[in-house]
């Protein structure tokens, strides 16, 4: 079975602060995704990545970056954290874009 | 852009009753077609998705939808849903011209009554 682990299931943080969330798949796919789950609002894409070191933004990168040094993770971060961010946020990898396999989520509130 | 309307954000239903979830799409040449599911504090998992072939697809759980191209539509069915059912449900569209990307709808929550 593929897994994809994210490193905390919930996370406070103050506003202002830098912040890091991690994501591992352990399945050797090439293509990671970052998302924000709001209300009504879906899941919309923060940015991918499609192989190592490779970068893409997806419809609301801003205030988000995103590190992929090794296969296997994905981290997001926010270089300084705002109230506006607070949401749940869901990691996920896929081979070929068909089917995309899905972390548990961190749930981040920025206070 | 694809874009993605669910036209329900929440369905109550008497257990054993039958359910549909309403999932329409903007319209486009090829598009591959999903819905997940997340239960309470977990993440999506596929429940089943339509990439080509016969329009009705069966999924996990006693799910299934049915892809109609001519109103952009991909309906999620049960005849018969259980307590175990209540959970969000999302449905996703992958449009081939657009790098195979997902866009999601903004979900419906099925909320199964004893």
């Amino acid at each position: 079975d593929v897994k994809v682990t994210q490193s905390s299931r919930y996370l406070v943080k103050r506003t202002g602060e830098k912040v890091f969330l991690e994501c591992v798949q352990d399945m050797d796919h090439e293509n990671m995704f970052w998302y924000r789950q709001d209300p009504g609002l879906g899941l919309r894409l923060i940015y991918f990545s499609y192989d190592v070191k490779m970068k893409e933004k997806g419809d609301i990168p801003e205030g988000y970056s995103v590190s992929r040094e090794k296969k296997e993770r994905f981290s997001l971060i926010l270089e300084s954290a705002s109230t506006n961010q607070t949401s749940m946020y869901l990691c996920a990898s896929t081979r070929d874009s068909y089917e995309q396999y899905f972390g548990p989520g961190t749930r981040l509130t920025v206070t | 852009a694809q874009s993605v309307t669910q036209l329900d954000s929440q369905v109550p239903v008497f257990e054993e009753a039958p359910v549909e979830l309403r999932c329409n799409y903007s319209s486009s040449v090829s598009v591959y077609l999903f819905w997940y599911v997340q239960y309470p504090n977990q993440g999506l998992q596929l429940l089943l998705k339509y990439l080509s072939g016969s329009t009705l697809v069966k999924g996990i759980n006693g799910f299934e939808a049915e892809f109609n191209k001519s109103q952009t539509s991909f309906h999620l069915r049960k005849p018969s849903v259980h307590i175990s059912d209540t959970a969000e449900y999302f449905c996703a569209v992958s449009d081939a011209d657009a790098g195979n990307m997902l866009t999601f709808g903004g979900g419906t929550r099925l909320m199964v009554k004893p």
